[in-house]
């Protein structure tokens, strides 16, 4: 089955770049979406198609896909992007999620 | 406004079979390219999509347990049904709902959320 991998934890400081991976076969010839989901709450769509912001979604968000890996960057961090975020495509009429990468902002 | 709503019981015990009930409101499931999908998360774990059911009466099923899962659309226009049986303690989870779009590519997104619910299997 396929499976989608991401790094457990990223860490950043305020102000600078976080970068989120995932990786997964062949992934550059699927679709990426992303999703954000901060603690007790339910997830938000921040990226689809690889790189498209949907309504309401900052700036700072953004979204590429190369070869086998799959990037979210979130410029310029603040403290309420902490939070888990997971990728997610689809591979033969199944939805797959990756694992989940709780970034932190200290 | 697109909203859902999860309901069903927060605690069934093992071997028991699960019927949670999507209720929505802002769009129709009759309308091309919308579904609705069902995702559960265990306590402290990461999202797995268990299935969707499409404007067309598409229904897909995670492999893992499409033996186990049922999609329906409800009886009311607004709602969708998923059962899942025979329960085990593993499957305690919050299970969500989601309004998906297909889009141009063939793939759906995930695109509004509603709350959760927390279901607890225990005897």
């Amino acid at each position: 089955s396929y499976e989608l991998t991401q790094p457990p934890s990223v860490s950043v400081s305020p102000g600078q770049t976080a970068s989120i991976t995932c990786s997964g076969d062949n992934l550059v010839d699927k679709y990426v979406c992303w999703y954000q989901q901060k603690p007790g709450q339910s997830p938000v769509l921040v990226i689809h198609q690889d790189s498209k912001r949907p309504s309401g979604i900052p700036e700072r968000f953004s979204g590429s896909s190369s070869g086998n890996t799959a990037t979210l960057t979130i410029s310029g961090t603040q403290a309420m992007d902490e939070a888990d975020y997971y990728c997610q495509t689809w591979d033969r009429r199944t939805e797959i999620f990756g694992g989940g990468t709780k970034l932190t902002v200290l | 406004q697109i909203t859902l709503k999860e309901s069903g019981p927060t605690l069934v015990k093992p071997t028991q079979t699960l019927t949670l009930t999507c209720t929505f409101s802002g769009f129709s499931l009759f309308t091309t390219d919308v579904g609705v999908g069902w995702i559960r998360q265990p306590p402290g774990k990461a999202l797995e999509w268990l299935a969707l059911i499409s404007w067309d009466d598409d229904k897909r099923y995670s492999p893992s347990l499409s033996s186990r899962l049922t999609i329906t659309k409800g009886t009311s226009k607004n709602q969708v049904v998923l059962t899942m049986a025979n329960m085990h303690p593993v499957d305690s989870a919050t299970y969500f709902c989601a309004h998906t779009t297909r889009g141009a590519y063939g793939d759906f997104v995930d695109d509004f959320w509603g709350q959760g619910t927390l279901v607890t299997v225990s005897s």
